[in-house]
């Protein structure tokens, strides 16, 4: 399966700053998905980002508040703008290198906003 | 949305037979099942899918009923290195498409 590398693995910042998480894949994947995991509660996802294209979001997550870059076929950004407290969690990115062989989950960038 | 119920925990003895339940029952006939854990503080890690048929790898076996409206996820021999969450997830089949994650039922294995 692939291996991603995921950072920061943990952060802590202040209301009303943005921080942007990499992840970095071993090989060429064509969607990458970012996922969120507030405290106590199972996986939400955010969007998929494909590469050459704007990022599609699922109900609930907007561009603004989470931008997502995927500039080649190996990487992808998602930024946490303007943060809240609210927005402590952990934030995951995974990818499916081929059909069926299931997701690889990057280990996730705890944030905490103070 | 999650098209799966598990039960929120459960606990096994060390060394038996963790057989944790999962109900699909509006499951297409082209979604296949998938499994995930995720040990505490870890990104989630892929165990085992099918579509219909029996599957058995390394880590556990996947008995899907013949309807296709529930599974059981059956690690063979518990250690207390499976204490996890395990997730169910049902997936249509073509590539790309989103996992979407249910709550999972929290496995305790007890010495």
């Amino acid at each position: 399966s692939a291996v991603i590398s995921q950072k920061p693995s943990r952060d802590i910042c202040q209301r009303g700053t943005s921080l942007t998480i990499q992840c970095q894949v071993d090989s060429q994947v064509t969607m990458m998905f970012w996922y969120r995991q507030q405290p106590g509660q199972s996986l939400t996802l955010i969007a998929t980002a494909n590469q050459g294209s704007e990022a599609t979001y699922e109900s609930g997550f907007v561009i603004d508040k989470f931008p997502i870059s995927r500039p080649n076929l190996t990487f992808s950004t998602l930024t946490v703008s303007n943060m809240s407290p609210e927005d402590s969690s952990i934030y995951l990115c995974s990818v499916e290198r081929e059909w069926g062989s299931g997701y690889t989950f990057g280990s996730g960038t705890r944030l905490t906003v103070v | 949305d999650a098209k799966t119920t598990q039960p929120p925990s459960m606990d096994c003895a060390e060394g038996r037979a963790a057989n944790l339940p999962c109900n699909h029952s509006t499951i297409s006939g082209n979604e296949y099942v998938y499994w995930y854990r995720q040990i505490h503080s870890q990104g989630p890690q892929y165990i085992i899918h099918g579509l219909k048929n029996n599957e058995t790898n390394e880590m556990a076996s996947l008995i899907i009923t013949e309807d296709r409206k529930s599974s059981t996820l059956i690690l063979p021999h518990a250690t207390l290195r499976d204490t996890a969450v395990y997730y169910c997830i049902v997936r249509v089949a073509y590539s790309g498409n989103q996992f979407y994650f249910g709550t999972g039922t929290s496995l305790t294995v007890i010495p």
